[in-house]
């Protein structure tokens, strides 16, 4: 069975900062999607990247890129020139690449922007 | 853009009561998925349905049931609420077929079972 780990229950950085969240996961499958998903407080949970497993190039989305390392089953999000807007829980998912779609989430890590 | 919505963002019900949670969502998608998220567990999968009329188990199905009629409409129903079921619901649809698998949220309801 697939399990997604996220060893982050809740981190802070300050405004204009870097900020890397980790996420590890365990499949036998060779052909998945991961991604990472944002939940503002009170907010629509949206997604914010998606990383197909067989593409080795390392997906980017604006201020927010991710650091796939297959071998290592490690699926990190790094976001630059952090906002106050990026306030949010963060969800790492997977997916396999199935009729069902079923993706399995991990616990999220809570992502503190601060002034 | 793709909207899922749900038919109430809070809800107060009494124990032992029958509950219905609407979501309906305007892309024509036909995986839809309910999921339940609690503080420091994440989100779990309920239900999902990956056609009309057809429904699949997911990781926590027991106290819920769920109904399809319609392409865009899935509803979850808890048959005689519980004090264990306060929680915030999701509802969710992806497209099937376009190998993106990326799924749109519904607001949640935050349902409080007294």
């Amino acid at each position: 069975a697939q399990t997604v780990t996220q060893s982050q229950p809740e981190m802070s950085v300050q405004e204009a900062e870097t900020v890397t969240l980790s996420c590890t996961y365990d499949t036998s499958e060779s052909n998945y999607y991961l991604f990472w998903y944002k939940q503002p407080p009170s907010r629509q949970m949206i997604l914010v990247i998606r990383q197909e497993a067989y593409k080795q190039q390392n997906a980017t989305e604006n201020r927010f890129s991710v650091n796939f390392q297959k071998a290592a089953k490690s699926f990190s999000l790094k976001i630059s020139d952090s906002q106050l807007g990026d306030t949010a829980m963060y969800f790492c998912a997977f997916s396999k690449k199935n009729r069902d779609d079923k993706i399995i989430f991990g616990k999220g890590t809570r992502l503190h922007i601060l002034p | 853009d793709v909207k899922v919505t749900q038919s109430s963002r809070y809800l107060v019900k009494r124990t032992g009561e029958k509950v219905f949670l609407e979501c309906v969502q305007d892309m024509d998608h036909e995986n839809m998925f309910w999921y339940r998220q609690d503080p420091g567990l994440g989100l779990r999968l309920i239900y999902f349905s990956y056609d009309v009329k057809m429904k699949e188990k997911g990781d926590i199905p027991e106290g819920y049931s769920v109904s399809r009629e319609k392409k865009e409409r899935f509803s979850l129903i808890l048959e005689s609420a519980s004090t264990n079921q306060t929680s915030m619901y999701l509802c969710a649809s992806s497209l099937i077929g376009t190998g993106t698998d990326t799924q749109y949220f519904g607001p949640g309801t935050r349902l409080t079972v007294l």
